[in-house]
């Protein structure tokens, strides 16, 4: 069965400093990939997607993602972050035809000024 | 375009009392979903929609039942509540059942059974 494990409940960074989720996924297919952000009492929000090609992805908000195969992960970063990325990150993989998303547990990540 | 829309944003239920959430889209999407989020473990799947006038379980259907109404709404019963339903739903649309068509979703309902 399909899994997405996000390893970080919390992290904490700096206003400036760069970010790293951490996603690692089990899927025996060609898997399809995303990033997901939900502020505070809001819905989620698609950050970025991968289905194939170019194994860095751009998203919306300055953030990226690396498909690594070899490794199973999809990392998402982000070179310099601002305090409004505080906020809670789902990774989320396809789980097979009909569009039916498994989601990570959520890393939340704050900010410190 | 308000996009996905829910009610109502919070409920608190009683034990074996029932209820129903209501989800409207207005992107003409032909897919919708409906998700449950609880701390520590993500969203999952409860029920989803291909296209209008049909259904099928996700991976967490137990409690629930849904009624695609037409193409904009999609609504999810519960028809006698437990405190292990205490969570937080959302609804998603996504113009067609396919991991390359993304979902957008509401903005949750906040949902306690005591």
């Amino acid at each position: 069965a399909q899994s997405v494990t996000q390893p970080d409940i919390h992290i904490t960074v700096s206003e400036g400093a760069s970010l790293e989720l951490r996603c690692n996924y089990s899927y025996g297919a060609t898997p399809y990939l995303f990033w997901y952000v939900q502020s505070p009492g809001q819905g989620l929000q698609l950050l970025l997607k991968y289905f194939s090609g170019d194994t860095l992805v751009q998203g919306i908000k300055g953030f990226e993602a690396e498909f690594k195969r070899s490794q199973s992960s999809f990392n998402l970063r982000k070179p310099s972050v601002h305090w409004s990325d505080a906020a809670e990150y789902f990774c989320a993989v396809g789980a097979g035809y009909g569009n039916k998303l498994v989601f990570g547990a959520g890393t939340i990540l704050r900010v410190k000024s | 375009n308000a996009g996905v829309t829910q009610t109502p944003k919070f409920q608190v239920l009683k034990t074996g009392q029932s209820m129903t959430l209501q989800c409207a889209q207005d992107m003409n999407h032909n897919s919708m979903y409906w998700y449950r989020q609880d701390p520590g473990m993500g969203l999952r799947l409860i029920y989803y929609s291909a296209s209008e006038g049909t259904t099928d379980k996700g991976e967490v259907p137990n409690g629930y039942n849904v009624s695609r109404l037409n193409k904009r709404e999609f609504s999810l019963r519960l028809e006698s509540a437990a405190p292990s339903q205490t969570s937080v739903y959302f609804c998603a649309s996504s113009e067609r059942l396919a991991e390359n068509y993304e979902q957008y979703f509401g903005p949750g309902t906040r949902l306690t059974v005591t």
